[in-house]
């Protein structure tokens, strides 16, 4: 059965950068689109942006300019990359596969999430 | 933008139904997904496309879209159904997803 397995926590000076890995344990994501959600401590979930099944991404405004979403060749690894990083970006960052190709379909797998903690 | 409302809490006893609604701009239009979300744990999919449900969730679990309301109804809730639950849309305008605020869900 695949699994996403993402890696493990982070804490960060502000003004630094994080980058977060996804691994597809038992598949790949190949044939699927991969969003980023995070959820700020006590609050909703909130869309980042991702790539779709041919590696394109699309990038939340919120977030233009800042972060980076990057799969290898092998399709068995995403990754998400936030720069400039502030204390409010302190979350914990899911990746999620898409049920189908698009980024339009909803996320049928989960990775367990990674805590991102910004602090000086 | 596109906006999604959902109550911030529902209560039901053990046995009872439970309906979770997430109100937008001619929300029957589109197709609505549910998350649901325990605590410390990552969002699970339990309806998707308004009404199908993945391999695994109960039966209990069922989704409606109509008008601007969709609505998750949990039938026959049980203590393990307490979580928080989020509905989810796709903004083709924007292209870009769109959550609601989430719904708490308590089990008296």
């Amino acid at each position: 059965q695949v699994q996403l397995v993402q890696s493990g926590a982070e804490v960060k000076k502000p003004g630094s950068s994080v980058k977060v890995s996804c691994k597809a344990s038992g598949g790949t994501f190949s044939s699927y689109a991969v969003s980023w959600v995070r959820q700020a401590p006590g609050q909703g979930l909130e869309w980042m942006g991702g790539t779709t099944r041919s590696g394109t991404p699309k990038i939340a405004q919120k977030f233009q300019g800042r972060v980076t979403f990057t799969a290898d060749e092998s399709t068995t690894a995403a990754s998400m990359e936030l720069s400039r990083l502030r204390s409010d970006d302190t979350a914990v960052y899911f990746c999620a596969r898409s049920h189908l190709g698009d980024l339009s379909d909803p996320a049928r797998l989960w990775g367990q999430g990674t805590l991102v903690i910004v602090s000086s | 933008s596109y906006v999604l409302t959902q109550p911030p809490s529902v209560s039901v006893a053990p046995g009872k139904t439970a309906r979770i609604t997430c109100g937008g701009n001619n929300i029957g239009s589109k197709s609505v997904h549910w998350y649901q979300q325990r605590p410390g744990q990552a969002p699970v999919l339990v309806i998707y496309y308004d009404r199908d449900r993945p391999s695994g969730i109960p039966e209990r679990f069922s989704g409606s879209n109509s008008g601007n309301t969709a609505t998750l109804t949990i039938s026959g809730v049980e203590a393990g159904d307490e979580a928080d639950y989020y509905c989810h849309v796709w903004d083709s305008s924007g292209d870009h997803w769109v959550l609601g605020g989430g719904t708490k869900l308590t089990v008296l």
